[in-house]
């Protein structure tokens, strides 16, 4: 069964802190899509990322960046010197080929102080 | 592009009624659309897929009669959430994606319903 964890509930930084939100994925799927999606205080959910799981490599984008790594089926995300205005709940999600569905974790809520 | 809007943005009604929630992908044409449910503090729940021209998926333990989904083009889906209830009160997120498993999912901003 699909199943992703997101094992920190809420996480407190001052601002210009590194932040790193885990996630933790179980598939029995051999091919499935993993995604990072940000809920501002508004509700909109905000795209951040795709990463299919044939494709290792971290990436970065300005001050965030993920770290996938199969061995462990972890995708965590990590925010560089965080600001005020990344305050929000952060959504790790998997999709397998075996259907549409796509599985939410709980979400971490972070709050970044000034 | 991949804009995904909903109406209304917030809607209060009276227990025994039915409201109307409406999904559009205003830039791209979405085979698939999904429902989400979610409550304070929770995560996003799954409540049904549809596909343009034919009858929803619903997750288990969600009442399709309860909650009707019309997915009547391309680009507009709609849920009816019939009778409400207190209980109903929710926050309701749409997403739309254009077809294969592999696309992206596009939320829309999502409805929050409140039910006196």
């Amino acid at each position: 069964a699909q199943k992703v964890t997101q094992a920190q509930t809420e996480i407190s930084v001052v601002e210009k802190e590194d932040v790193t939100l885990d996630c933790v994925y179980e598939t029995r799927d051999t091919t499935y899509y993993l995604f990072w999606y940000k809920q501002p205080p508004s509700g909109e959910l905000v795209f951040l990322i795709r990463r299919n799981s044939f494709d290792e490599q971290n990436e970065i984008s300005g001050r965030y960046s993920w770290n996938f790594q199969k061995s462990t089926s972890s995708f965590n995300f990590t925010i560089t010197a965080s600001q005020v205005v990344d305050s929000a709940v952060y959504f790790c999600a998997l999709r397998d080929t075996g259907g549409f569905k796509t599985i939410f974790g709980a979400g971490t809520r972070l709050f970044v102080k000034a | 592009g991949a804009v995904v809007s909903q109406h209304p943005s917030w809607v209060i009604c009276k227990s025994g009624t039915s409201v109307k929630i409406e999904c559009r992908s205003l830039d791209f044409q979405a085979t698939t659309m999904f429902w989400y449910r979610q409550f304070p503090k929770q995560s996003l729940m799954l409540m049904a897929t549809s596909n343009e021209g034919s009858k929803a998926t619903y997750e288990q333990g969600v009442e399709k009669d309860k909650f009707l989904i019309n997915h009547a083009s391309l680009t507009l889906s709609t849920l009816t959430v019939t009778s409400a209830h207190p209980e109903d009160s929710s926050f309701y997120i749409c997403s739309a994606q254009t077809g294969g498993r592999a696309d992206t999912q596009y939320f829309g901003p999502g409805t929050r319903l409140t039910v006196l």
